[in-house]
């Protein structure tokens, strides 16, 4: 089975400070994503990476930053928290289009 | 634009009803589905998906149907357990979007005993 891991699963952080969540998959993965999820907006697409060292901003990039140095990880950065971030983060990965998509169990992110 | 939407925010149910949870989207062109079953605190889990040439795919208690003449997708579980209680969602795919997939908001089901 695919397995994405993502490194916590609960985070609080405070306003203005840099926040990294860190995303790995096990199955050789192309395609890497970060979704945010929040009650009545459902799942929205922060960036996602179709290989290594490469991004592709999402529906909502601002205020976020990723980075892919090797293909099974891609990481989310929060260049300087506000309490607007304060959702469900989750990462997921697919081979191609066509193909599902994997999600990890998410990081619930509070920002104070 | 572009948007995938569920037609019931709740379902509510009986142990061993079938239940059928409801999809419109909007782009024709999509040419890929994939239903997802959400459990509190946990991660969106694939359940089954659905290219744009078959109208049904049948899996373990579920079956997934696509109408593409009023672009309507459907999941139908069997004899539905309390272990089914979740949040699902719908999701589509199409050339333009490229990889990522575009989701629905959500119908809750809830399965009682």
């Amino acid at each position: 089975d695919v397995k994405v891991t993502q490194s916590s699963r609960y985070l609080v952080k405070r306003t203005g400070e840099k926040v990294f969540l860190e995303c790995v998959q096990d199955m050789d993965h192309e395609n890497m994503f970060w979704y945010r999820q929040d009650p009545g907006l459902g799942l929205r697409l922060i960036y996602f990476s179709y290989d290594v060292k490469m991004k592709e901003k999402g529906d909502i990039p601002e205020g976020y930053s990723v980075s892919r140095e090797k293909k099974e990880r891609f990481s989310l950065i929060l260049e300087s928290a506000s309490t607007n971030q304060t959702s469900m983060y989750l990462c997921a990965s697919r081979t191609s289009y066509n193909s599902p998509l994997h999600f990890g169990n998410g990081t619930r992110l509070t920002v104070t | 634009g572009e948007s995938v939407g569920l037609h019931l925010p709740t379902l509510s149910v009986q142990e061993g009803d079938n239940s059928i949870i409801n999809c419109a989207y909007s782009n024709s062109a999509s040419d890929y589905f994939i239903w997802y079953k959400q459990e509190s605190g946990k991660g969106p889990q694939f359940i089954i998906d659905i290219r744009s040439n078959m109208d049904k795919r049948q899996g373990q208690r579920v079956t997934v149907l696509l109408n593409k003449t009023v672009k309507h997708l459907s999941l139908q579980i069997a004899a539905t357990q309390p272990g089914d209680s979740a949040v699902y969602f719908c999701a589509e795919n199409n050339r333009a979007a490229g990889t990522a997939l575009i989701f629905g908001k959500g119908t809750t089901l809830s399965v009682s005993s």
